[in-house]
């Protein structure tokens, strides 16, 4: 069945660092992928998606690219703040599924200090 | 801008007894489901609800759960008989027609 990995957290980045959460997935077809970000108290809200392989999602200034060849979805950001602390899940949801379920990773805890 | 809402937001149930989540998704939305996410774990997909009936469910939806849309506004899911292991944050979502699913806070169920 369909699966969805990234990287174990928590991780805890300085401000302005650089940011990867690792995610790679299997399915069978073409899915779509997706970074979900959960701000503390808060519901899941869509960060990013991409739909198609070579696809680059971006938002808030982060970003990811869909990459068939290595089936990884990896987000980065350049330049972390502190209120980008949250958790990210990964996810996707195959094309012509019916009811577009999600399929998501275990989610990764991020930490931004001033 | 329109928000999908979950009441309660955290309830706390005795074994064996029945509780109702409550959601409500975004108005013209067509596809409505619920997801749970065990502390630690991931989060799971439980079921879809598409033209008033389920669409799909995984196997953690078994008969002890049920889902319902009974007024147009509101979609809930009763657990007829918590376990233990039911304890887990509840997300309801809704889906308008592309494949972009907007997720309620979550009601954090506690099992005693």
């Amino acid at each position: 069945g369909d699966s969805v990995t990234q990287m174990e957290g928590p991780v805890t980045l300085s401000e302005e660092a650089f940011l990867t959460i690792n995610c790679t997935y299997t399915a069978t077809g073409y899915p779509s992928l997706f970074w979900y970000v959960q701000y503390p108290g808060e519901g899941l809200q869509l960060l990013l998606k991409a739909t198609k392989a070579d696809d680059k999602g971006s938002n808030k200034g982060f970003e990811a690219t869909y990459r068939k060849e290595t089936t990884s979805f990896h987000l980065e950001k350049g330049s972390v703040q502190v209120s980008d602390s949250a958790v990210y899940f990964c996810a996707l949801t195959r094309s012509g599924a019916g009811s577009y379920q999600l399929t998501f990773g275990k989610g990764t805890k991020l930490s931004v200090i001033p | 801008e329109p928000e999908v809402t979950q009441t309660p937001s955290h309830q706390v149930t005795q074994m064996g007894q029945e509780v109702i989540l409550r959601c409500v998704p975004i108005s013209n939305h067509l596809y409505f489901y619920w997801y749970r996410q065990i502390l630690g774990q991931k989060v799971e997909f439980l079921v879809s609800f598409y033209n008033n009936e389920i669409s799909e469910k995984s196997e953690i939806f078994d008969d002890q759960f049920s889902v319902e849309r009974p007024d147009g506004s509101n979609f809930t899911l009763k657990i007829r008989s918590t376990k233990l292991e039911d304890s887990a944050m509840y997300f309801c979502a809704s889906l308008q027609s592309t494949d972009t699913q907007y997720f309620g806070p979550g009601t954090r169920l506690t099992v005693l």
